[in-house]
Formats: structure tokens, C-alpha cells, sequence
């Protein structure tokens, strides 16, 4: 079946503009996470949703930052006026979550979008 | 608050030797912990989990990891290293129940010299 998708791959903008980008769960999934990994980091969690509401925000790491989840599904995040140290790539991953089912655990990842900021 | 450490930034191993990449956790509770593999510019790949029961978990493309309660430790294991291994290593940790934070390590790099 299809698996996590994500849209851009890639993302070159300029300091000061709005960004956003898109996460497509595999179906059937309640859980879903954005993660930042940067060069040489690990991956620095963001934000949790369960369905379309997000029980744990404690990884945004300023208030330029922000996501939703309609219909259970798709996710955007939204970066307002980029930064410079903005430039990762985010991941995006999925779960059953507390839906259940099989191994509800594991997180299944999305390619990523590199998102460069001039 | 809970912690992965991977001290080995790289690990180099001939093709056909066993390989060993490393991972020690920090969690105040009863841990869940994962292996993920990340290809270049792909994602993230489940590669293996320990939940409860038998310490030694099997995975994907032959690894498996040896769960050690005592010195809070999850190290990959490989008995014969591939050239297709080459690839960035990431060991998770998360407490059990309900939903809780995976954190992450910061990966640990093999490459798998033929």
C-alpha cells in the first residue's frame, strides 16, 4: 500500500516568507508527528496529533510555527517569516496510534522536505 | 526526561564481519525501544522493535538487538555485514502506555567497506 507522503521535496525560500508543507498519513492512521532533523542532529520532535487534534505542541520551537490536521488525514505545518536556522529537513511519520491495530507503535516515515532558507 | 545516546558517531566494518552499533537509553520507566535506518535521502525505515518478552528482538535484513535492562542498553547487531548496510542507524526510546514521546539519538553512521 502507499506509504507516507510528503510534498515539496524540496523547498528553497527567502528569509522572511511563509513556508508550508504537507503531509499525506498512511490511510487509516489517527496518529501522526512532525520531526526536525538537522545535520548532525537527531531528529528534534515537533508536534503530535491524534486525529485532528494535537494533544502535545511541546516541540514547536517558537510561536512561527504551527500545524493542523483535517479530516483526520492530511497535516501542514506552517513556518511564518523563516529563519535562516529554520534550513532542515522535516519528517513527517504516521501510527495507529491509540486507534490500535497492528504494532500501533511503530511510525512510518515520509521521504522529507529539505527546506532551505536564503 | 528521557535520552538516547549513540556515542559512535561512524562505525566502519569490513564486508562479511559482524557489526555492532550501539545505543544506551535514559527513560524512568518501563521502556519501548526502536531501530530505524535511513537510507540516503529517503526516510526513516522501521528496521525493529523491543516491547516486552525476549531481549534479543529480530528485524529487517537480518539485524537484531539485544535488549539489556541492566545496563540500559538496546546495541544493533549484524553477523555479517553487507555493502547495502551502509546507511545512518537511529535507536528510539519511549516509556510504555498510552502515548508517549519517542526521542531519538542522534544516529550513528555505518559504512560497510567491501
Amino acid at each position: 500500500g502507499a506509504g507516507v507522503s510528503q510534498s515539496p521535496s524540496n523547498k528553497v525560500t527567502e528569509k522572511g516568507k511563509d513556508v508550508e508543507l504537507r503531509c499525506d498519513p498512511i490511510s487509516g492512521h489517527t496518529a501522526l508527528y512532525w520531526y526536525r532533523q538537522s545535520l548532525g542532529q537527531g531528529l528534534e520532535f515537533l508536534i503530535y496529533f491524534q486525529g485532528n487534534s494535537a494533544p502535545d505542541k511541546s516541540g514547536l520551537p517558537s510561536d512561527r510555527f504551527s500545524a493542523e490536521r483535517t479530516g483526520g488525514s492530511v497535516s501542514t505545518l506552517t513556518i511564518q517569516r523563516t529563519q535562516q536556522e529554520d534550513s532542515a529537513v522535516y519528517l513527517c511519520a504516521s501510527s495507529f496510534g491509540l486507534a490500535g491495530g497492528p504494532s500501533p507503535d511503530t511510525q512510518y516515515f515520509g521521504p522529507g522536505t529539505r527546506l532551505t532558507v536564503l | 526526561a528521557q535520552s538516547v545516546a549513540q556515542p559512535e558517531d561512524q562505525v566502519n566494518v569490513a564486508e562479511g564481519n559482524p557489526l555492532t552499533v550501539k545505543c544506551t537509553y535514559s527513560v524512568s520507566g518501563n521502556p519501548y525501544l526502536f531501530w530505524y535506518v535511513q537510507y540516503p535521502n529517503r526516510g526513516l525505515q522501521f528496521l525493529l522493535k523491543y516491547i516486552t518478552g525476549d531481549n534479543l528482538v529480530k528485524g529487517s535484513y537480518g539485524f537484531e538487538a539485544e535488549f539489556n535492562k541492566s545496563q540500559t542498553s538496546f546495541h544493533l547487531k549484524k553477523p555479517s555485514a553487507l555493502v547495502s548496510d551502509s546507511a545512518l542507524y537511529f535507536c528510539a526510546v519511549r516509556l510504555q502506555g498510552g502515548y508517549q514521546k519517542v526521542t531519538f539519538g542522534t544516529g550513528t553512521k555505518l559504512q560497510v567497506i567491501p
